[in-house]
């Protein structure tokens, strides 16, 4: 049964400092890993998505990369924001039909202006 | 392009009784999931529904169900609420394939 860590479980940086969030997961057979932010009783937005061949994406200031063979993925923030607060999951989805994403529980981020 | 969306957006029950939550695809999606998300056990899968066929199903009780019409839109119901199943409930639409996955807001419920 695939099951995903993020570590840490909080964080609270100063507004500017780059970051970085990690996630593993234990089966590494994936098909691909989503990483989302989800805002205070809000639903999730998708950040970005890396297909199991890809070894990472970028979109703005987000990079997310992925090796597969050791089960971990990163998130890195560049240049960090008092918006950038929120909580940050991880999901992998194994396909083949696999009961859906898998998600960690998540690293809740505090940006401090 | 409309996002994902849910309604109800929050809805108080009392045990014994069921409910309905109701979920619109992003158009052209027809794969539909649904996630119960509570504080102590994350998000957890509970089904996915593509072509108005249940493909996948979480470990959740019969009392969780679900449906999917001919337009992708998607209902669940829960019966015999439980002070368990207070929860947020987010559906998720993509295309078919294991494509990005794409939430709605959520369906905050409450059992008292």
């Amino acid at each position: 049964k695939q099951e995903v860590t993020q570590i840490p479980a909080a964080l609270s940086v100063p507004e500017g400092e780059n970051l970085v969030l990690n996630c593993s997961f234990t089966d590494s057979a994936i098909y691909n890993l989503q990483w989302f932010r989800q805002d205070p009783g809000k639903g999730l937005t998708s950040l970005l998505l890396i297909q199991s061949s890809q070894r990472e994406q970028t979109s703005g200031r987000l990079n997310a990369s992925l090796d597969k063979s050791s089960g971990r993925s990163t998130l890195y923030i560049a240049a960090s924001q008092p918006g950038d607060s929120a909580t940050y999951l991880c999901a992998v989805y194994s396909g083949g039909g696999a009961d859906g994403l898998t998600f960690g529980k998540g690293t809740h981020l505090i940006i401090q202006p | 392009k409309a996002g994902v969306t849910q309604t109800p957006r929050y809805l108080i029950k009392t045990r014994g009784q069921q409910v309905t939550l109701s979920c619109s695809p992003i158009s052209g999606h027809r794969s539909v999931s649904w996630y119960q998300q509570t504080p102590g056990q994350g998000l957890q899968f509970l089904f996915e529904y593509f072509s108005e066929t249940q493909r996948n199903k979480g470990n959740f009780p019969g009392r969780f169900s679900g449906r999917q019409f001919s337009n992708s839109r998607s209902e669940m119901n829960v019966s015999t609420l439980e002070l368990g199943d207070s929860a947020l409930y987010l559906c998720a639409s993509a295309l078919p394939g294991g494509g990005e996955q794409y939430f709605g807001p959520g369906t905050r419920l409450t059992v008292t």
